[in-house]
């Protein structure tokens, strides 16, 4: 198993550009959360997908960021325009969530995002 | 609104054990006891997770306290390896539980 895999590792960008970051979540798991990761802030999730469906995108910063799950293989976590203070390292993870069975959550290696 | 208090750091010498402690005071009957560690620059890690028994496996043992409002993560012996930040985290059971992090305990094991 490949684990969750995201892309890219490192992102370097200037103010005001889009920002698309990607997520492959391991095959077979119905649940993704996308987190960042600053050093002011700690590890704070930003949305979670249940079933490609959005369930609680209340830790989603502001309008700039969007999320979206086309389909169980794919998830991408978008920012637009970016500016510099969402520089940060941003992980996806996912879960095997059967109902009413607590889960476990495997993250990916993260994408390191600097805005300049 | 933490749920959850852990001491900031701990050293360890390698090859000892290391007890990582973790207080939860208000812990509800639904809700477990999750660990998970970020090694430096990596994604956090899955370690272990209990309700209300004790758990082991391959990678430590977790010890709950009779009425679950402690906890503490065991490494039977830890390696340089083993050197992260450690989250205790209490999640309830349900569908796609959201995990939140504290700012955990950084172990440092050293020689």
């Amino acid at each position: 198993d490949a684990g969750v895999i995201q892309s890219p590792r490192h992102e370097v960008t200037e103010m005001g550009q889009e920002v698309t970051l990607r997520c492959k979540p391991i095959s077979g798991h119905n649940s993704l959360f996308w987190y960042r990761q600053t050093m002011m802030r700690g590890l704070e999730l930003l949305i979670y997908f249940n079933n490609n469906v959005p369930i609680d995108d209340s830790g989603m910063p502001e309008d700039r960021f969007s999320a979206k799950m086309p389909n169980a293989s794919f998830s991408t976590l978008k920012i637009q325009p970016s500016e510099p203070r969402d520089s940060a390292v941003y992980f996806c993870a996912s879960s095997l969530s059967p109902s009413g069975i607590t889960d476990t959550q495997y993250f990916g290696p993260g994408t390191r995002l600097t805005v300049l | 609104d933490a749920k959850t208090t852990q001491p900031t750091s701990m050293d360890c010498a390698e090859g000892r054990a290391a007890n990582l402690p973790c207080n939860h005071s208000t812990i509800s009957g639904n809700e477990y006891v999750y660990w998970y560690r970020q090694i430096h620059s990596q994604g956090p890690q899955y370690i272990i997770h209990g309700l209300k028994n004790n758990e082991t496996n391959e990678m430590a043992s977790l010890i709950i306290t009779e009425d679950r409002k402690s906890s503490t993560l065991i490494l039977p012996h830890a390696t340089l390896r083993d050197t992260a930040v450690y989250y205790c985290i209490v999640n309830p059971t349900g569908t796609a539980s959201k995990l939140t992090f504290g700012t955990g305990t950084r172990l440092q094991v050293t020689l």
